[in-house]
């Protein structure tokens, strides 16, 4: 069965760096048309979109967030990360991993999201 | 950058139709999905490519595109599908969503 499942610290401090890992089971993360998205939502607002990373390790990112994000990929481990540094406040939030259908481009898979909160 | 339109709030009765409209440039030139996340919990696929239904999502949900405004649709709505609703698309590299609809069922 297909299982998303995010992993990471649960405080930062501000001005440092965000790290999170995403481990995908159930199949391949290398294997078929799939985009690897990081996904965030602030207490009680909306879906956010950080960016993805494709199997071929080409990535797309969210232009209000681009300067200070970086997702990888390790097939070896069939993990993908998110880096985001230089947090604020304004970057707590619930952060989701989800797997994102290449063609037809929803995201069919979503793990179970972790919280993140940036305070000293 | 391209933006989605989503109204707040809708409120609808048990047994009755509800209505979420979700709004964009040209958005029938792209697919837009849907997503419902109850409290806690993470976000459910509903509808993708503009009307398809994953397998396990009851038939009472049904979505359209056409225009500048994609549709999903509750036919009979239940208490179990007070939620929020969220509509997404893409657009030239980048995720959009829309900023979220609160289904309330009275």
């Amino acid at each position: 069965q297909v299982r998303l499942q995010e992993s990471g610290p649960g405080l930062v401090k501000p001005s440092q760096t965000l790290s999170l890992t995403c481990t995908f089971s159930g199949a391949s993360i290398g294997s078929g048309s799939f985009y690897w998205s990081w996904i965030r939502q602030p207490a009680g607002e909306g879906l956010e979109w950080i960016g993805r990373i494709y199997t071929s390790g080409s990535t797309n990112y969210n232009p209000s967030l681009k300067s200070r994000v970086t997702i990888s990929l390790d097939t070896s481990k069939n993990q993908f990360s998110l880096r985001l540094s230089s947090v604020t406040a304004a970057d707590t939030a619930v952060y989701y991993c989800a797997r994102q259908v290449g063609a037809l481009l929803y995201f069919d898979y979503w793990g179970q999201g972790t919280l993140v909160t940036v305070s000293s | 950058s391209y933006e989605l339109t989503q109204p707040p709030s809708v409120s609808v009765s048990p047994g009755q139709p509800a209505t979420i409209t979700c709004s964009g440039d040209k958005l029938e030139n792209k697919y837009a999905s849907w997503y419902q996340q109850k409290p806690g919990q993470s976000p459910v696929l509903l509808i993708y490519q503009d009307n398809r239904r994953p397998s396990g999502i009851p038939e009472r949900f049904s979505g359209s595109n056409s225009g500048n405004t994609g549709t999903l649709t509750i036919s009979e709505t239940h208490d179990m599908d007070e939620a929020d609703y969220y509509c997404q698309a893409w657009d030239s590299s980048h995720v959009v969503f829309g900023g979220g609809t609160k289904l309330t069922v009275l």
